[in-house]
């Protein structure tokens, strides 16, 4: 198994741009979550989602977009980045059907930088 | 809501060094607690966790114990290895089945010198 795979690993994007951070999994989990790691703010929440086709907002949604169309896969979307979304990105994965797997697996990140 | 308090850092200690990392939380019934660890270049991977009141999590020689009546989940080993050197985040997620949603801590840096 590969885990959590998260492309690109590097990023640089210019105000105004879009793109889209890639997060796949291949551990048949059904509960996906992207954070956003800051220096002194520890990790935050930005969606999740329980399942493929249902997704929702974490704590830091705005500016983001998420869909989940598939049980592998959660990109995260960004339409007009802006310097604020300076970060580095995490993606993360849980079998939340086991019911006593409390263990999220964690992606290796994507370093985004908005100029 | 839902938070957490851990000791700011960074921490330097010599190799052999006993090492305490403070962690309190705030939370509605029962959370969940975790102590999660961040080595350079990485993402996060699960240290130890602990279900209900009076757990001990362990794992790699560190230790915590999941204290209710001072909310408290501080994180212990006897004897640092410069290989422990990396960010540890104290997390929790709130009781109740299906809530994989963690609050997390805003991390402390520790580094262990030979």
């Amino acid at each position: 198994n590969a885990g959590v795979t998260q492309t690109p690993k590097f990023q640089v994007l210019k105000t105004g741009q879009s793109m889209t951070l890639q997060c796949a999994q291949d551990m048949n989990h059904e509960y996906m979550s992207w954070y956003r790691q800051d220096p002194g703010m520890g990790l935050r929440l930005i969606h999740y989602s329980v399942g493929a086709g249902i997704t929702d907002q974490g704590e830091v949604p705005n500016g983001y977009n998420v869909s989940r169309s598939t049980t592998e896969d959660f990109p995260l979307r960004l339409l007009s980045a802006a310097p604020s979304q300076t970060s580095v990105y995490f993606c993360a994965s849980i079998n939340s059907g086991t019911g006593n797997s409390y263990e999220q697996y964690f992606g290796p990140g994507t370093r985004l930088t908005v100029t | 809501g839902n938070s957490v308090t851990q000791m700011e850092g960074p921490v330097t200690l010599s190799e052999e060094a006993f090492l305490t990392i403070n962690c309190t939380y705030t939370a509605t019934g029962y959370p969940s607690l975790f102590w999660y660890v961040q080595y350079p270049g990485e993402g996060l991977q699960l240290l130890l966790k602990a279900t209900k009141a009076d757990d001990k999590g362990s794992n790699k020689g560190f230790e915590a114990t999941y204290r209710k009546e001072t909310t408290s989940f501080h994180l212990e080993k006897g004897s640092v290895q410069v290989s422990d050197s990396a960010v540890y985040f104290c997390a929790l997620s709130p009781p109740g089945a299906g809530s994989y949603q963690l609050t997390f801590g805003k991390g402390t840096k520790l580094s262990v010198i030979p």
